[in-house]
């Protein structure tokens, strides 16, 4: 059974650092990994998506990347800013015909003027 | 792009009275599914529907029912309601070109 875990569960930062956000799976055979961020009370807003033949993906000020072998991605956000304060959910799809997310808990991020 | 609409977005019911979410997309997606969100647990899938009148469980399908009539629509149903099935239940869309997921803005379902 997939399970995924995201360390740290919460991080204070202060504005204008970088920063990285991890995120480990138990079951190496997936098809992709999903990397959101829910603002409180909010739904889920999707940032990136990695293939599992795909190492990294970037978008903006974020970067993903995935490491299969060893069952990980990280979340590397750059420059970071208020308006970034928000939980950052990792989610996989395992191999097989459904299309089920399997998500971590998340880390709440805090960005600090 | 891909949208997901959900309705309610809140709703206090009591115990017993069934209740349906509503659920549509603005697109042809085949795949839909319902998951609910809870402190501590995470989202967690109920069901979901791989096609019109093709749906099957997920992993907390208890309590719950879902109908695919047509493509566009995905209602849950709760046809008795308990307090713990107090929760924020998120409806998803696939797009199977591009392999993202996208998700509906939620409902927030209180049981008394």
């Amino acid at each position: 059974k997939q399970e995924v875990t995201q360390i740290p569960a919460a991080l204070s930062v202060p504005e204008g650092e970088n920063l990285v956000l991890n995120c480990s799976f138990t079951d190496s055979a997936i098809y992709n990994l999903q990397w959101f961020r829910q603002d409180p009370g909010k739904g889920l807003t999707s940032l990136l998506l990695i293939q599992s033949s795909q190492r990294e993906q970037t978008s903006g000020r974020l970067n993903a990347s995935l490491d299969k072998s060893s069952g990980r991605s990280t979340l590397y956000i750059a420059a970071s800013q208020p308006g970034d304060s928000a939980t950052y959910l990792c989610a996989v799809r395992s191999g097989g015909s459904n299309y089920k997310l399997t998500f971590g808990k998340g880390t709440l991020l805090t960005v600090n003027p | 792009e891909a949208q997901v609409t959900q309705n309610p977005r809140y709703l206090i019911t009591v115990t017993g009275k069934k209740l349906t979410v509503t659920c549509s997309q603005n697109m042809n997606h085949e795949y839909m599914s319902w998951y609910r969100q809870d402190p501590g647990l995470g989202l967690r899938q109920i069901y979901y529907s791989m096609n019109v009148e093709v749906t099957d469980k997920g992993d907390v399908p208890e309590g719950y029912k879902v109908s695919r009539k047509e493509k566009r629509n995905f209602p849950l149903i709760l046809e008795s309601p308990s307090p713990n099935q107090t929760s924020l239940y998120f409806c998803a869309i696939t797009d199977r070109g591009s392999n993202e997921q996208y998700f509906g803005p939620g409902t927030r379902l209180t049981v008394t």
